[in-house]
Order: structure tokens, then sequence, then C-alpha cells
């Protein structure tokens, strides 16, 4: 069980929008920072976010981020069929002193 | 080019040992924290352990304490991670990651990831 709750799969057709949602507590997401990473098949992660809403440089500015409260999302905007991806959310927790992923969620591109 | 490359992986027996490695290139290592982070077959991420760019300050998960011990030789730009008692439910892809800051805490993402090397452990 993740300490940070993620839906386990999305889906859109091309073009669209999706949003993927990341839950928490005051203990992780409430006070700490939240980054998003993008894992194609068969690769290692990628940083998408970091600081709850800014980009790395090379990242396109259809992924976005925002953070309110105890939960975080992630925006991906004018769907690719190469954005299908597992995403994560990951943040620091105060409570654990550890870091903290959530689950993960699939997005397919219909 | 900003580069980590881990190695050390294999097949070890419960109970075993494993020594990680992550040589890292392209940054000044000892300006970073750094962190190992395993994904068992068909699994999500799930963050194994971190180190202050000092190497002074390190935080573990607690499905690894007190079995790994996480390190960092600043003159040889390389991670270690110390794998003891190694059970099956160890078994993952360990990645090293860079972290975007050099305390470990407040953590800012971790923006350079390794390709991944495989520990397997059965009898």
């Amino acid at each position: 069980q993740s300490v940070l709750t993620q839906p386990p799969s999305v889906s859109a057709a091309p073009g669209q929008k999706v949003t993927i949602s990341c839950s928490g507590s005051s203990s992780n997401i409430g006070n700490n920072y939240v980054s998003w990473y993008q894992q194609l098949p068969g690769t290692a992660p990628k940083l998408l976010i970091y600081d709850n809403n800014k980009r790395p440089s090379g990242i396109p500015d259809r992924f976005s981020g925002s953070k309110s409260g105890t939960s975080a999302t992630l925006g991906i905007t004018g769907l690719q069929t190469g954005d299908e991806a597992d995403y994560y959310c990951g943040t620091w927790d105060s409570s654990l002193s550890a870091k903290v992923f959530g689950g993960g969620t699939k997005l397919t591109v219909l | 080019e900003v580069q980590l490359l881990e190695s050390g992986g294999g097949l070890v027996q419960p109970g075993g040992s494993l020594r990680l490695s992550c040589a890292a290139s392209g940054f000044t290592f000892s300006s970073y924290a750094m962190s190992w982070v395993r994904q068992a077959p068909g699994k999500g991420l799930e963050w194994v352990s971190a180190i202050s760019g000092s190497g002074g300050s390190t935080y573990y998960a607690d499905s690894v304490k007190g079995r790994f011990t996480i390190s960092r030789d600043n003159s040889k730009n390389t991670l270690y991670l110390q794998m003891n008692s190694l059970r099956a439910e160890d078994t993952a892809v360990y990645y090293c990651a860079k972290d975007r800051g050099t305390p470990v805490t407040p953590s800012s993402g971790m923006d350079v990831w390794g390709q991944g090397t495989t520990v397997t452990v059965s009898s």
C-alpha cells in the first residue's frame, strides 16, 4: 500500500487532455514539494515536474503540475500516443523521514 | 553528458549479500544528494535509500533498514548500496538517481537516473 494514492489507470483520446491525481497527507504532500515522473515501457523513470509545478529543460509545456493542500495533480494536454507510460508522483514524508512514491498511474492514449 | 551507470546486480541466494555501485559523470558529484530506487517485476517504484552530498546524512525505507547501507566516495564519483540478509522480496531492478539538491530534504525531485541493475534473490 503506497503512502501516496494515485488512480491505477486513466485514458483519453489523442489530442485530448488528461489529469492524474496524487493524494497524500500533511506529513508529505501538504508540507513538501511534489515531483512527477514518466516511465515509458522498459525504460528508467524521467523527471517531468519538480517543486510542484516546474518543468526541467526539455519537458514540453503540455505537461503541468499543481498542488493544493494535501493533493497534487499532473496535467497533460494535446495527448500523443508517445505519452503512453506509467506516471508516478513523489515527495518527502517528514514523519517517515523517507521519500515516498504513489503507486503509479498507467496512461492509455486510445 | 550527465550520466549514471549502475553495476553489481546479479543472482544471489536468500540471506546473501551484494554490493551495487553507481558511477557518476558529467556533474559535480559531491554537490548533490543521491538515491537508490527499486522496482520489483511488474510493480511500481519504491524508494530505498538516500544520502546527502557530503555523505553525512543517510535515510532508509523501513523495508531495508538495518540490512542495507548506502555510502558514497566523492573522490571516485561513485555511489554504493551494500545489501545484506537479502530476501526474495528484494528482487527488483535497482536504479540510482541524482537529486536536484545537496541535502536529501527538502526533496526537489530526482532529475537523472541510471539504466538500472537487476537483483534476483532466489535459491
